[in-house]
């Protein structure tokens, strides 16, 4: 399975934007991008996915970039409850079922 | 309902005893995982069933025993195990890969066991 590499850590201000960063450079024509998130004494959470395009949802963006190596996860105005542990993983879809968890980003929000 | 239900929320256990960790969900899907979280470490896919059959073994020790008795529900029996085991179980809900563009994984709040 192609790997991600994210930052280990980031600090962003309360109500301010936050972008996450995830290389993939090894990505597949097939490999969807997923994004899941761990809250404090959670189980994962299901951000946002994408192939191609940029998406939108009620949570978050994502903004790939146009040759799909590296895509950035957007919180549009962080709040103190977005501070999680946020993964990005490389998925095919109707293959099988595994979710491979990288090492995620733990984000840390400032008030 | 978009839930996946676990319980216990804690257990301990000594390295004699047996226990099981139970799991359920009813949004009708039909592939349920077990995941092993270490502090501060990434979940580690542990089993996958599709259709309530064991489909994916991620080389886990035989101390450590799933079943799916039906569509909703998926233990996890745990026996002889070593300290090392002390650790987050998640457990998670998904449709079956081939049944929809994608299958988001539903997860529960896991349970935190220690074993002394």
């Amino acid at each position: 399975d192609a790997k991600t590499t994210q930052p280990n850590s980031m600090e962003s201000n309360e109500e301010e934007p936050v972008h996450l960063p995830c290389n993939h450079s090894t990505i597949s024509g097939t490999d969807y991008i997923h994004w899941y998130r761990q809250l404090p004494s959670q189980g994962p959470e299901y951000v946002i996915h994408g192939l191609t395009s940029n998406v939108n949802n009620r949570m978050a963006s994502l903004a790939i970039a146009e040759d799909r190596k590296s895509s950035t996860l957007i919180l549009h105005r962080a709040t103190l409850r977005d501070a999680a542990v946020y993964y990005c993983i490389l998925r095919v879809p109707l293959r099988d079922d595994k979710i491979i968890f990288g090492k995620g980003t733990r984000l840390h929000i400032l008030p | 309902d978009t839930e996946v239900t676990q319980t216990p929320k804690h257990l301990v256990m000594g390295m004699t005893n047996k226990k099981s960790l139970k799991c359920e969900q009813h949004m009708g899907h039909r592939a349920m995982y077990w995941y092993k979280q270490k502090a501060k470490k990434p979940p580690e896919l542990m089993f996958v069933y599709s259709y309530e059959k064991l489909s994916i073994n991620e080389s886990v020790p035989s101390r450590f025993s799933p079943e799916c008795p039906n569509s909703s529900l998926l233990n996890l029996h745990l026996h002889a195990l070593q300290p090392e085991d002390s650790a987050l179980y998640l457990c998670a809900s998904s449709q079956v890969s081939g049944t929809s563009a994608y299958n988001e994984q539903f997860f529960g709040p896991g349970t935190r066991l220690t074993v002394l």
